[in-house]
C-alpha cells in the first residue's frame, strides 16, 4: 500500500480564497482525521470520521472550515474564505480502529494564505 | 479541555548520551502513544502503552507509563544523530481520538 496520500503538497494562496485539501487514506481503514500543525499550537484535531461519517468535529476552528467523506477512499478539507493565520501543514491519518492503533499520517499539506 | 505538556520543549545534546523527554498531563488516558516527527513528513508511532506502570523498551528506547496513567517518559540510551526529531506524546481517554502533546524538539550532534 502506498499510504496515506495527500494533495496538494504545498498550497499558496490569496486571502479571501477557497482552498481544498484532499486525502486518499489507506485502504481498509476505518478512521480518518484530519490534523493542523503550527509552531504556537503543535499538532491539533480537526475532525475525525468512522465509515465516513464525522464524529466529532469540535476541533474545527470556525464555518470557515468544512470537512466531508463523500466515500472510503476520499476525504477533502475546505476552507472558505481563507485567512492568513489558516496557514500551517494539514495532516490527514487513518486508522484501522482508531483508539489504541496505529494512526497513520499522510506527508501533510503546507498551505500558505498570504 | 485535555491538554499534554511535554518537556522539555528543545534538546540539543552529543552523540552517545542520555536523556528523557516527559509527557505530563493532569487528566487520565485510557492509552498514550509516543511518535517522532520528522522535517518534511507526517509523525510515526513508535509505540502504545495501555496499562499504568507499563514499561516498554524498543532497542535504545525505554517507553514509561505512569502508575496513575496522566504521564509518560521516554528515554534515550546513547543518543545517535539518526535519533533527532519532534518527539509527539498523544493520549487518548475512550473516544477514539488522540491528543497530541506540545512536543519536544530534539537535536543530536555528531
Amino acid at each position: 500500500d502506498a499510504g496515506v496520500i495527500q494533495s496538494p503538497r504545498h498550497e499558496v494562496t490569496e486571502m479571501g480564497q477557497e482552498v481544498t485539501l484532499r486525502c486518499k487514506p489507506i485502504s481498509g481503514h476505518d478512521y480518518l482525521f484530519w490534523y493542523r500543525q503550527t509552531m504556537m499550537r503543535g499538532l491539533e484535531l480537526l475532525i475525525y470520521f468512522n465509515n465516513n461519517v464525522p464524529i466529532d468535529d469540535s476541533g474545527m476552528p470556525e464555518d470557515r472550515f468544512s470537512a466531508k467523506m463523500p466515500n472510503a477512499s476520499f476525504s477533502t478539507l475546505k476552507i472558505q474564505p481563507s485567512e492568513p493565520r489558516d496557514s500551517a501543514v494539514y495532516f490527514c491519518a487513518s486508522s484501522q480502529q482508531g483508539g489504541y492503533t496505529e494512526a497513520f499520517f499522510g506527508q501533510g499539506t503546507r498551505l500558505t494564505v498570504v | 479541555t485535555q491538554l499534554l505538556e511535554q518537556s522539555p520543549q528543545f534538546l540539543s545534546i552529543q552523540e552517545g548520551e542520555n536523556l528523557t523527554v516527559y509527557c505530563n498531563s493532569s487528566s487520565v488516558f485510557s492509552s498514550l502513544q509516543w511518535y517522532r516527527q520528522e522535517p518534511g513528513e507526517g509523525p510515526v508511532l513508535l509505540v502504545t502503552v495501555v496499562t499504568g506502570g507499563e514499561v516498554k523498551k524498543l532497542k535504545r528506547l525505554t517507553f514509561q507509563f505512569g502508575d496513575a496513567r496522566k504521564d509518560s517518559s521516554l528515554h534515550i540510551t546513547a543518543a545517535q544523530t539518526g535519533d533527532t526529531g519532534l518527539y509527539l506524546c498523544a493520549g487518548a481517554s475512550g473516544t477514539y481520538k488522540y491528543i497530541f502533546g506540545t512536543g519536544t524538539r530534539l537535536k543530536v550532534l555528531a
